[in-house]
């Protein structure tokens, strides 16, 4: 197992398409979290799944924003009707917890979206 | 939103000198951390110190929490080139959130 693995890395659109990125997470870790970071920024926080449930999400993910983890396994994030705005870099993180002890995140890449 | 405010933003440095970054946070934490990322890249997680440590060691990094101020630092001793980066600092809760609250980070820059 190499880490938390994103495709694509970059992605470019043009506004008003629809992406998809995809994140594959550690194997054993239950935990999976979706972050955006705009340049000059920190990461700020989208989404989390423990195992395939969608247990928190920010307000930040608009209706526009949808995120699923079927199975437990790799997660989806879907952005429909892209905005310039959108334009950002988007890390997934797992890890492995139980109840509020959580072990440490590992970020991925990250998938680099220019929205044209 | 960002709990987090590392000071300074910018920080240079000549090879082998030392590099002191400070976080400040707004509530109360679980665990802290400090991540490293390269321009363009993914984060690296450095170290984490839990609410009830107040000093952490990990190879050339030193981190202290100071949870009465609400602060942390992150020291790298003699630093090296690579050392280049941003570095960010992340809170968790025990607000029954699993999410990290990053701050906007600290650019190092190393000069060889």
């Amino acid at each position: 197992d190499t880490g938390v693995s994103q495709n694509p890395r970059h992605k470019i659109t043009k506004r008003g398409q629809n992406v998809t990125f995809r994140c594959d997470p550690i194997s054993e870790h239950n935990r999976l979290y979706w972050y955006r970071q705009t340049l000059g920024q920190g990461p700020e926080f989208l989404t989390y799944f423990q195992n395939e449930a969608q247990l928190e999400k920010s307000r930040l993910l608009s209706d526009r924003f949808s995120a699923e983890r079927p199975k437990g396994s790799f997660s989806t994030l879907e952005i429909q009707r892209t905005e310039q705005g959108d334009s950002a870099m988007y890390l997934c993180a797992s890890s492995s917890g139980q109840g509020v002890i959580n072990y440490g995140y590992t970020f991925g890449s990250g998938t680099r979206l220019t929205v044209v | 939103s960002q709990q987090g405010e590392e000071d300074p933003q910018a920080l240079s440095i000549q090879e082998g000198e030392n590099a002191t970054m400070n976080c400040s946070y707004k509530t109360s934490i679980n665990n802290l951390q400090w991540y490293r990322q390269n321009s363009g890249r993914g984060l690296v997680h450095l170290i984490l110190i839990r609410s009830n440590e107040r000093e952490k060691h990990s190879g050339r990094l030193r981190v202290t929490l100071d949870t009465s101020k609400k602060s942390s630092s992150l020291l790298i001793t003699a630093s090296r080139a690579a050392d280049t980066a941003s570095y960010f600092c992340a809170t968790d809760s025990w607000a029954g959130s699993y999410q990290l609250t990053f701050g906007k980070g600290t650019k190092l820059s190393v000069i060889p």
